[in-house]
């Protein structure tokens, strides 16, 4: 299994809170993904980055900050959380291959009440 | 029109069954198709590539039809740890633009 970890696993906020979520991988790619998954759709892409400092949107990216310091290290923060919010969120990796495919953190588990 | 589509399921079927899922894509300029397993809260797991000639891995047959847009797995000889949700995704251009089906539900019972 690749290396990557969530955290936190579950989260219960409220309405308005700034939440940040963290996904640390040991694999030294270049690429880093957060999606969301909610019941009827497939994963939605949030946000992207290719490399430390360079990140870019995706499909569902309003309402979402992200940030990468280290190879390591992505950051999603929610600036300010909303119900619409309450879903599952996977972080993933690639090597950026054209032919690579995604490796996915174990989900962060997030409810906005 | 969702950009990939699948039927949602649930298929139940016994243990030893053949069992196929059909994943059809809108874009015409996609690239690379892959199938991922999804167990109950937990992450999606790549499965398989689906290459243009075809591929099978133990049993798990992988199909690709570009002329019809479409994608298939066929799964034989079901077992109890087959149950899953499979996920069928689909590479436009690169890989920053991998789009997912929402899955297809598989239960496989004694």
């Amino acid at each position: 299994d690749a290396g990557i970890t969530q955290s936190p696993r579950h989260k219960v906020t409220e309405t308005g809170t700034p939440v940040t979520l963290r996904c640390h991988q040991t694999e030294n790619h270049r690429y880093m993904y957060w999606y969301r998954q909610d019941p009827g759709h497939g994963l939605r892409l949030i946000h992207y980055s290719y490399g430390v400092k360079d990140t870019d949107k995706g499909e569902v990216s309003d309402g979402y900050s992200v940030s990468r310091s280290k190879t390591e290290d992505f950051l999603l923060t929610l600036e300010s959380a909303t119900s619409s919010q309450t879903s599952v969120y996977f972080c993933a990796i690639s090597d950026g291959t054209k032919t690579d495919t995604q490796y996915f953190g174990p989900g962060t588990r997030l409810t906005v009440l | 029109r969702k950009e990939v589509e699948q039927d949602p399921g649930p298929f139940n079927v016994p243990e030893g069954a053949t069992v196929a899922f059909n994943c059809t894509y809108s874009n015409s300029a996609s690239q690379s198709f892959f199938w991922y397993r999804q167990d109950c809260r937990k992450e999606p797991k790549l499965l398989m590539s689906v290459y243009s000639s075809g591929n099978e891995d133990g049993r798990f047959t992988a199909q690709l039809n570009r002329a019809s847009q479409y994608i298939s797995l066929l799964i034989r000889d079901s077992k109890l740890s087959d149950s899953a949700t499979y996920l069928c995704v689909v590479i436009v251009y690169n890989n920053n633009d991998m789009r997912f089906g929402a899955g297809t539900r598989l239960t496989v019972k004694p």
